[in-house]
């Protein structure tokens, strides 16, 4: 079982609908929790990050984190032809030194 | 700076030979971690520094890989003997603290071909 996992996608939406990218992790005591969004050939850049328990917006993105069930979700509304690329799901274990990355999921907007 | 600044952009080398990258974080953070990522699949873990301290090192393949970050010089990354399964994207990252809380932020990486 990888530490961190994603479904690899491709996940296709059309313009204005809601993305739904998921991520499950296996260590109990990891701390935060990080979406990061990497356009091909180029570096992953910050799109969320969360700690506590429940929803964190921002702008179109929602993160939502359940400890208990050790998920961690973004949602991205009104999605935008703009919005594909990979999607990263990143966590950091005890101490913060050590962040664990998924294998990302690919998400397509269809104009 | 106000970015990680990785050079060179695009390394080749011939297999058994040496590669080295480097990595120069943004000002002002303490926090250097290296990653690897081959054909576009997921980042590996390579090691973290906290200024010129390791303090993680479980990702490196330690027969060949070493990793130093000096004062005043900027971070670098050694490949001795290098493989064919060596060809990567090696991203560098640094963030201000290293407690998790902190966010990383990534250079635009080195593209390493081994032929």
């Amino acid at each position: 079982q990888k530490e961190v996992e994603q479904n690899s996608g491709p996940l296709s939406v059309p313009e204005g609908a809601i993305a739904s990218l998921n991520c499950t992790y296996s260590d109990r005591g990891s701390q935060s929790f990080f979406w990061y969004r990497q356009y091909s050939g180029k570096s992953p850049e910050l799109i969320m990050f969360i700690y506590s328990n429940g929803d964190k917006e921002d702008g179109r993105f929602t993160a939502q984190l359940n400890k208990a069930s050790q998920y961690v979700s973004l949602l991205i509304r009104d999605s935008q032809p703009s919005d594909s690329a990979t999607y990263l799901c990143a966590v950091n274990k005890g101490g913060g030194f050590k962040t664990i990355f998924g294998a990302g999921t690919r998400l397509f907007v269809k104009a | 700076g106000e970015e990680v600044a990785q050079t060179p952009k695009h390394l080749v080398r011939g297999e058994g030979q040496k590669a080295k990258l480097y990595c120069a974080p943004i000002k002002g953070h303490s926090y250097v971690f290296w990653y690897q990522q081959v054909l576009k699949n997921e980042f590996k873990f390579l090691i973290s520094f906290q200024n010129e301290n390791v303090f993680d090192e479980t990702g490196m393949p330690k027969e060949r890989f070493s990793a130093k970050c000096l004062p005043n010089s900027p971070c670098s990354l050694e490949i001795q003997a290098t493989k064919l399964e060596d060809s990567a994207v090696y991203f560098c990252a640094s963030s201000q603290s290293g407690t998790g809380f902190q966010p990383q932020h990534f250079g635009d990486g080195t593209r390493l071909s081994i032929l």
